[in-house]
């Protein structure tokens, strides 16, 4: 069970250039999510998606786009990278938070290790 | 919108001393609230996390939180802490209803333990 998984590691870009990071959960979550970390700026939801085949923006789209074609991944991609978008991007996948089961509290975020994304 | 504020960007302490690590939120009603750990060149970690009842909230690694709703803040503590507890922390929050669990974070705090 590897949890999440982000390819790649690191990625270093020119401006202009475009990349596609890919997010894979093994955990049959339905709920998935992309945020960019920042220096003194916590994480910030750029995308997230409540199913497969679904897609949503959240605080910071602008630059993204995201799909979803398969349940288990979650690809973000860049069309024309900016220096702006240099930052360490992670991915987090969840159970769906409106689903209760007696006994258990399901709802709760599992991340990816990361990618370091630079743009020159 | 619901917010999240760590007035505390850096804190060091000494191995065996207590941590106390603040977070106040901004929200209409009571919200989820977390907190997670992020070590060097890792993802993040949930350490605990609170809905609702019992207002302390006992975590992984010996963490505990108490929410305290007429203060708006969900502090994290340790009364002892370990060179290995060196690391980021984030709290974050999300509100009860709505279609997805989408987290507001913290700026964090981060912590360095003195030997």
């Amino acid at each position: 069970n590897a949890g999440v998984t982000q390819t790649p590691k690191f990625r270093v870009l020119k401006t202009g250039q475009s990349m596609t990071l890919l997010c894979a959960q093994d955990m049959n979550h339905e709920y998935m999510y992309w945020y960019r970390q920042d220096p003194g700026m916590g994480l910030r939801l750029i995308h997230y998606s409540v199913g497969e085949g679904t897609t949503a923006k959240g605080e910071v789209p602008d630059g993204y786009n995201v799909s979803r074609l398969k349940k288990q991944n979650f690809l973000l991609g860049l069309e024309s990278a900016a220096p702006s978008q240099t930052s360490v991007y992670f991915c987090a996948s969840s159970t769906d938070p409106g689903r209760r089961i007696p006994g258990r509290t399901l709802d709760q975020q599992f991340f990816g290790p990361g990618t370091r994304l630079t743009v020159l | 919108a619901q917010s999240v504020t760590q007035p505390d960007i850096h804190i060091t302490v000494s191995e065996g001393a207590s941590l106390e690590l603040r977070c106040n939120y901004s929200y209409g009603a009571t919200p989820y609230l977390f907190w997670y750990v992020q070590s060097p060149g890792q993802g993040l970690q949930l350490l605990l996390k609170y809905f609702s009842g019992d207002t302390l909230v006992q975590g992984i690694k010996g963490f505990e939180a108490e929410f305290k709703r007429s203060q708006s803040s969900f502090n994290l503590r340790k009364p002892s802490v370990h060179w290995s507890d060196a690391a980021e922390y984030f709290c974050a929050v999300r509100p009860h209803t709505g279609t997805a669990s989408k987290l507001t974070f913290g700026t964090g705090t981060r912590l360095q333990v003195t030997l």
